[in-house]
């Protein structure tokens, strides 16, 4: 099994851009989809970016996905930032599609 | 729109299984390639996977807790359960069920609900 290791925490400033990586501790980082999740307090996760780089339908294109083949990380790109964006987030891949793993979480702070 | 809603008790004591149902509304559980799964988050801490079932009753289970773990599926009442045997205090946690499609990603989620194990 492998890891998705997230920073612990990130802080930035209204109307600026924050990356949020997520990086895998074996196997390549795209051999798997990976997602994000955001997660208000006291409520549940919500997706955010599907297949490394999709957007459900009503989340702004404010956020965007990727994957970075040279680091074997995946990141989270928030533009625009607003208060409300304050939330921890996830990644999660799959091992070999039969076992989901996720990230440890990012605490985004919004200040 | 598609709603999950976990119930189940909160409490539970120490070395006795947790079992928790997942009811599944506004869509039939038995349409669609979906898998459906749970996964729960100690306070304050992060996602752990727990397992998934298929509607043909296939399961896939995190291999750290699969010795303990039975998900099962009920289509007559729309919903799938989850018993979790031996249980000690590092099991209380907020446990969500959740729709995962064969995208790969978990779309809808329920609320969660506390299930705290002590005597």
């Amino acid at each position: 099994n492998f890891m998705l290791t997230q920073p612990h925490s990130v802080s930035e400033s209204p109307g600026k851009t924050v990356t949020i990586s997520c990086t895998r501790s074996s196997g390549s980082i795209a051999s798997n989809y990976v997602q994000w999740y955001q997660q208000r307090p006291g409520s549940s996760p919500t997706t955010v970016i599907y297949e490394d780089n999709q957007r459900p339908s009503g989340v702004p294109d404010r956020f965007s996905g990727s994957i970075d083949s040279s680091s074997n990380s995946a990141s989270l790109t928030i533009s625009g930032l607003k208060t409300e964006d304050e939330a921890d987030y996830y990644c999660q891949s799959y091992d070999s599609i039969i076992s989901v793993v996720f990230g440890g979480g990012t605490k985004l702070t919004v200040l | 729109q598609v709603q999950l809603q976990e119930s189940g008790p909160g409490l539970v004591k120490p070395s006795q299984t947790l079992s928790l149902t997942c009811t599944v509304s506004g869509g039939s559980i038995s349409s669609g390639s979906y898998y459906w799964s749970w996964i729960r988050q100690p306070a304050g801490k992060g996602l752990e996977w727990i397992g998934r079932i298929y509607i043909s009753g296939s399961t896939n289970y995190n291999p750290s807790l699969k010795s303990r773990v039975t998900i099962s599926v009920d289509t007559s009442k729309n919903q799938f359960s989850l018993k979790l045997s031996s249980v000690t205090a590092a099991d209380t946690a907020v446990y969500y069920c959740a729709r995962e499609p064969p995208s790969g990603y978990f779309d809808y989620w329920g609320q969660g609900t506390l299930v705290t194990v002590s005597s």
